[in-house]
């Protein structure tokens, strides 16, 4: 079956820093690669996603990179900021297989 | 738009109880998914509905079961609850497609006493 394998935080950095979040997949084929964002208090948002190689999403400022080579999808930003503090998820999706969550990373943006 | 809508937001129940926890799908959305997700952990995938009928499941237990009706609208049974069934239960809706983005509803809290 899929899986996804991804950092555990919590990471902490400081407004403006450069954020990495790391994120490995398995999965047969070519299947759809997302992350998701869990603000406090609120419910499972979508960031971004790709659907083939080598495409790239984007959304408020994150960016992430489908690799086929590396079964990779890192998430990237250049400068956070504390309303970035947040549980970030990576997930797969093949086929009616549904979505294959990671376990979450806890970013946490200190001022 | 509406967005996707789950009732009730929290549930307690005791061991050996059955649940039914409902969705109701964001407007033009013909594909509900369920998700548990236990505390400090991803969601972890029940199974999906299309056109009313089941087409594609997790490793969950027959006792957990749903429907899918014609307004799109959903339902998940759980039969014979177990202390380890205790989890945010987790609707999304989505088109048809495994490249569409899943839209989810905040959640059902379930506590199993």
């Amino acid at each position: 079956g899929n899986s996804v394998t991804q950092m555990e935080g919590p990471v902490t950095l400081s407004e403006e820093a450069f954020l990495t979040i790391n994120c490995t997949y398995t999965a047969t084929g070519y299947p759809s690669l997302f992350w998701y964002v869990q603000y406090p208090g609120e419910g499972l948002q979508l960031l971004l996603k790709a659907t083939k190689a080598d495409d790239k999403g984007s959304n408020k400022g994150f960016e992430a990179t489908y690799r086929k080579e590396t079964t990779s999808f890192h998430l990237e930003k250049g400068s956070v900021q504390v309303s970035d503090s947040a549980v970030y998820f990576c997930a797969v999706r093949r086929g009616a297989d549904g979505l294959t969550f990671g376990k979450g990373t806890h970013l946490i943006i200190q001022p | 738009e509406t967005g996707v809508t789950q009732s009730p937001t929290h549930l307690i129940k005791t061991r050996g109880q059955q649940v039914t926890l409902r969705c109701s799908s964001q407007s033009g959305h013909n594909t509900v998914s369920w998700y548990q997700q236990a505390l400090g952990q991803g969601p972890q995938f029940i199974f999906q509905y299309y056109r009313e009928e089941e087409n594609g499941r997790g490793n969950f237990p027959p006792r957990f079961s749903g429907l899918q009706f014609p307004n799109y609208s959903s339902e998940l049974n759980v039969n014979a609850l177990e202390l380890d069934d205790s989890a945010l239960y987790l609707c999304a809706s989505s088109s048809q497609g495994e490249d569409q983005p899943q839209h989810f509803g905040d959640g059902t809290r379930l506590s199993i006493l």
